[in-house]
Order: C-alpha cells, then structure tokens, then sequence
C-alpha cells in the first residue's frame, strides 16, 4: 500500500533551524517533493529529489535516501513568515501523487 | 504567465444536490490533477487528467467525475453530495504530468450543509 510519515506538529524559534522528516512506502519511485502551504492557501513548490543527496536552495535544502526511504526538508534561519504546514509527496510508478499527511510548523519569536 | 485558476472559490451546495468545479491550468499545461483536502484526511488524489483522457484515478466513489477539454481546462462534477464531500478542492497543472512540478490553484471551498 502507499504510506508517507511526517511529524504532526512542530516547533521552533526565529533564526534556528529546523528539520521535518518525512518516510515513505510506496508502489515505485519516481520522485520525492516538498511543499509548502499556509494557512487558507494553496500548496506551493519548494523541492524535487529524484536521486539520493542533498539539493540545497537558498534557506531550504531537501535530502533524500531511496533505500531507506527517507527524506528530510531542512529550514536555516527561520522567519516568522515560515510558520506554514509542509507537505511532502511521492510520484509513484502510476506516476500518481502521494501526499503525506504535512508537518504544521510554528516559528515563533 | 498567469497562474492556475479555479472556480467559484466559495460553493454551498444541500446534501443531494450535485457540483461543477472549473480549473484553468497554466498555458502550455496539459496535465490537471484535481485532489480532496480536510484537516483529517489531507490531501487525496482524485483523478488526472491528460489531453482530454482520464490518466490516472484515486480511490473515490463514482460520484466524483470529471473532464478535461481540448483547451486543457477540466471541470470536476460530484453528484449526490453528501455532508462528507465538504472539503477544500485543489487542482493543479503539470506540463505533461508524471514527474512533472505540479502548480496549484486556490482551490474552491465546498461546503455541504
């Protein structure tokens, strides 16, 4: 079956840095995504990882290991503005999208 | 290059009555997914849509219908609504689907009363 994990809720103070994990099982592999939403918006794009490593994109850096079927999205420098829920999906091999479940992060002062 | 766009943004429909849903993706796209989102469940994959033709189906009940035009625009139908269909509808645009960065909408808030 398909099956993505990631934290409910999590916490962190402006200018630290805060990792959000996300473990999948899948039907295939094709690729892994970030997403970043705010409240009463729509989900937007923050990442792509289709092979193992890190992919690193000014604050945000996304890492990925396909045989542990893991990933983790990495904030530097939190700003208020971060406060957001983080989505992160799985494109299988019926090339559909598989979202978890999202990470609701609260930066506060 | 004008973004995804999707209409109405507000619906309040009765339980039993149907809904159409619009989406305009990105000029150039060709590939519309359309997903369901509430606070419990997340975001569900509904269908896609790819030059006209269903691609892909998730695992709703046969009241969720949708289509695709030669324009690429995809309307999205439920029938028989219930009070579970109260959700946030996301559709977004890829350029051929697959792989493929998806770009959301705003979405359209259905609410079943």
């Amino acid at each position: 079956g398909q099956n993505i994990d990631q934290p409910t809720e999590m916490t962190a103070t402006e200018g630290a840095i805060v990792q959000i994990n996300c473990t999948y099982q899948t039907s295939g592999f094709n690729g892994l995504f970030w997403y970043q939403q705010h409240a009463g918006e729509a989900p937007t794009f923050l990442s792509y990882n289709v092979l193992d490593g890190l992919e690193e994109k000014g604050r945000f850096s996304s890492f990925l290991s396909r045989s542990k079927g893991y990933s983790y999205l990495l904030l530097k420098e939190l700003q208020m503005k971060d406060s957001a829920s983080y989505l992160c999906a799985v494109s299988d091999y019926g090339q559909n999208f598989v979202f978890g479940p999202g990470t609701r992060l609260s930066v506060l002062p | 290059k004008a973004g995804v766009t999707q209409t109405p943004r507000y619906l309040i429909k009765t339980r039993g009555q149907q809904v159409t849903l619009s989406c305009s993706p990105i000029s150039g796209h060709r590939s519309v997914s359309w997903y369901q989102q509430t606070p419990g469940q997340g975001l569900q994959f509904l269908f896609e849509y790819f030059s006209e033709t269903q691609r892909n189906k998730g695992n709703f009940p046969g009241r969720f219908s949708g289509r695709q035009f030669s324009n690429s625009r995809s309307e999205m139908n439920v029938s028989t609504l219930e009070l579970g269909d109260s959700a946030l509808y996301l559709c977004a645009s890829a350029t051929a689907g697959g792989v493929d960065t998806q770009y959301f909408g705003p979405g359209t808030r259905l609410t079943v009363l």
